[in-house]
């Protein structure tokens, strides 16, 4: 098993671009998440998913979107990025609610310039 | 909401012991994880606590105190590699969004 891949690893844009991460697992987890990391704020939840065609915003949710159209993918669009999206961005899965452990991606580092 | 406050840095020496604590505010939530993250690296599950008191996993140990809203994880026998940011995270009450601290960076000396 591959667990929890992300594209592309990294990337630059330039301010008003849009771009769409790409998360995949292939563990058959119902849960999905997209986290954003910035020098001393640790982990933000941008939004999640818990199944297949749900999403949920997060603690940061804006200037971002998702969808969950198959279940081992979780995409996260920015329409028009900005230089505060400049972060590293982490995908994260969970089997199902009975199972406490996540399982993170390597991560992709997103610069806007 | 929630909201969880960690030391910033803790320093060490290999061999010894060192406690990250970990305290919060929350109107409800299922229990108190732990994560690991090395330098450039994915964080990586530690441990869980959904009831109060201690869970030991080999030279890592968790705690948590529901009445003091405060949690600890407990790092034993330090080595060199257990430098790494250190996050504690609180699932929330309705078993779905994990939201973490700020990460506290253990750095291990010899």
């Amino acid at each position: 098993n591959a667990g929890v891949t992300q594209t592309p690893k990294f990337r630059v844009l330039k301010t008003g671009q849009s771009m769409t991460l790409l998360c995949a697992q292939d563990m058959n987890h119902e849960y999905m998440y997209w986290y954003r990391q910035d020098p001393g704020m640790g982990l933000r939840l941008i939004h999640y998913s818990v199944g297949e065609g749900t999403t949920a915003k997060g603690e940061v949710p804006d200037g971002y979107n998702v969808s969950r159209l198959k279940k081992q993918n979780f995409l996260l669009g920015l329409e028009s990025a900005a230089p505060s999206q400049t972060s590293v961005y982490f995908c994260a899965s969970r089997p199902d609610r009975g199972s406490e452990t996540q399982y993170f991606g390597p991560g992709t580092r997103l610069l806007v310039l | 909401g929630q909201s969880l406050e960690q030391p910033s840095e803790v320093t060490a020496v290999e061999g010894a012991i060192v406690q990250i604590n970990c305290t919060y505010q929350t109107s409800g939530f299922y229990g108190l994880s732990w994560y690991q993250q090395h330098d450039g690296g994915a964080p990586t599950f530690l441990s869980y606590n959904a009831l109060d008191g201690l869970e030991e996993t080999g030279r890592f140990s968790s705690f948590l105190s529901r009445s003091d809203s405060y949690g600890y994880l407990l790092l034993q026998e330090l080595q060199m590699k257990d430098s790494a940011s250190y996050f504690c995270a609180l699932r929330d009450q309705a078993g779905t969004a994990l939201i973490f601290g700020k990460g506290t960076t253990l750095s291990v000396s010899s």
